[in-house]
């Protein structure tokens, strides 16, 4: 079974412009969750979506948005980029809590690492 | 909202040493994980172990959800161990929080030949 995959792996943009990830979850995972990782705040979380919604939503502010397709797969949009927005965003799948023999383990993808100058 | 340290922060090892890496958290959990992220930053699991113990080769590792601390236990090290290893853990179920991890800072490990 193919794992996570995430495009681009790496990205170069400005400021101002704004960038678009994309992931694909392990094949009959539901839940895609984001995470920034950056040297001085560690991985935290962005957002997760479940069926098309957004369950859970991080501390980031409003210019980081997210969506997710009727296949589960899912995008983050990051707008008017900040020098700060430099990470490198990390996508995991799971197959969520509800069905028996499910746990919510998530898997990570190999993420895209943005340089915004 | 729920705090998980890890410590040591860094650690040095000659190649065949043991090691014990230790993860606290704050509040009770229903998930936990530990991952290992090699130098490109993919995040690998390690172990998902809420509760009990689990051992996959030269890798055990330990997690008391009554007194909030998981172990990971790495035995026999070897130079491939080198990298960061995160402590993450997740609260609720289906509709609560289900898909969010909570990290630690990690601990950095080398292990010189």
């Amino acid at each position: 079974k193919a794992g996570v995959t995430q495009t681009p792996r790496y990205l170069i943009k400005t400021r101002g412009q704004q960038v678009t990830l994309s992931c694909s979850p392990i094949s009959g995972h539901r839940s895609v969750s984001w995470y920034q990782q950056t040297p001085g705040q560690g991985l935290q979380f962005l957002f997760e979506y479940f069926s098309e919604t957004q369950r859970n939503k991080g501390n980031f502010p409003g210019r980081f948005s997210g969506r997710q397709f009727s296949n589960s797969r899912s995008e983050m949009n990051v707008s008017t980029l900040e020098l700060g927005d430099s990470a490198l965003y990390l996508c995991a799948s799971s197959l969520r809590p509800g069905q028996v023999g499910n746990t919510n383990e998530q898997f990570f993808g190999p993420g895209t690492r943005l340089t915004v100058l | 909202g729920i705090q998980v340290e890890q410590s040591p922060p860094d650690l040095i090892l000659q190649e065949g040493a043991n090691s014990t890496l230790r993860c606290n958290f704050s509040d009770s959990v229903n998930n936990l994980q530990w991952f290992h992220q090699n130098p490109w930053g993919q995040l690998i699991n390690l172990f998902y172990i809420p509760s009990g113990t689990k051992q996959n080769g030269r890798l055990s590792a330990t997690t008391v959800a009554t007194e909030r601390y998981s172990l990971l236990y790495i035995s026999s090290s070897q130079t491939t161990d080198s990298g960061v290893y995160f402590c993450a853990v997740g609260l609720g179920g289906i509709y609560n929080q289900g898909g969010k991890l909570i990290f630690g800072q990690g601990t950095e490990l080398s292990v010189k030949p």
